[in-house]
């Protein structure tokens, strides 16, 4: 069956260091998706992706980065972790109005 | 530009009573509307969409939700509710051909026995 995974469930990293979170899906969408979720927030779009080699920056962009070098990847970079950076990240994935989202990944940044 | 509202934080409401769980928007061009549902430390749970056709849209669990676009809302409700219903429920609206959801703040449900 076709799958959203996000990797890894749970990240401690300290401030300053970079952090790489990993989407894979087997959906073979060309949308796909990152957003993080605080309290009171509600899910924020960080950055999106229509397709291989196209990257753009959703609402809450700063200090993260994503490439787009295949179909089934988009993993999420943060530059120099910070702890306003702390939150739950969710990956998402979409075709024809029919969403799926990973499981997400829960980062602490120390 | 794309927005949401949620108007409510928290919704209480007696176990077998109906419920509302309020959602407002604005989009550009023809909306498409989604209601989500996350239980504590969990992902999002899909419960229903509007796209195209019947304005009012049955989903999971007894779940329904009517498309207003004069009023641009699409508020979810059921009948009678279940404590198990006890969650945290997003509204997300898109629109155009942007394919990018957009997230209400989330309400609280809390359903009482």
């Amino acid at each position: 069956d076709a799958e959203i995974t996000q990797s890894p469930r749970h990240k401690i990293t300290e401030t300053g260091r970079q952090v790489t979170l990993a989407c894979h899906q087997t959906w073979n969408h060309n949308n796909m998706f990152w957003y993080r979720q605080d309290l009171g927030h509600g899910l924020r779009l960080i950055h999106y992706s229509y397709g291989v080699q196209d990257t753009n920056k959703g609402e809450v962009s700063d200090g993260y980065s994503v490439s787009r070098s295949n179909t089934e990847d988009l993993p999420l970079t943060l530059e120099s972790a910070a702890s306003s950076q702390t939150s739950v990240y969710f990956c998402a994935s979409s075709a024809n109005y029919g969403y799926t989202f990973g499981s997400g990944t829960r980062l602490t940044v120390v | 530009a794309q927005s949401v509202a949620q108007p409510e934080d928290q919704v209480n409401v007696a176990e077998g009573n109906p419920l509302t769980v309020k959602c407002t928007y604005s989009v550009s061009g023809n909306p498409y509307l989604f209601w989500y549902v996350q239980y504590p430390n969990r992902g999002l749970q899909f419960l229903l969409k509007y796209i195209t056709g019947d304005n009012l849209v049955k989903g999971s669990y007894g779940f329904e939700a009517e498309f207003n676009k004069s009023q641009t809302s699409f508020h979810l409700k059921k009948p009678s509710a279940l404590v198990s219903d006890s969650a945290l429920y997003f509204c997300a609206p898109g629109g155009g051909n942007t394919g990018k959801l957009i997230f209400g703040q989330g309400t609280t449900l809390q359903v009482k026995p």
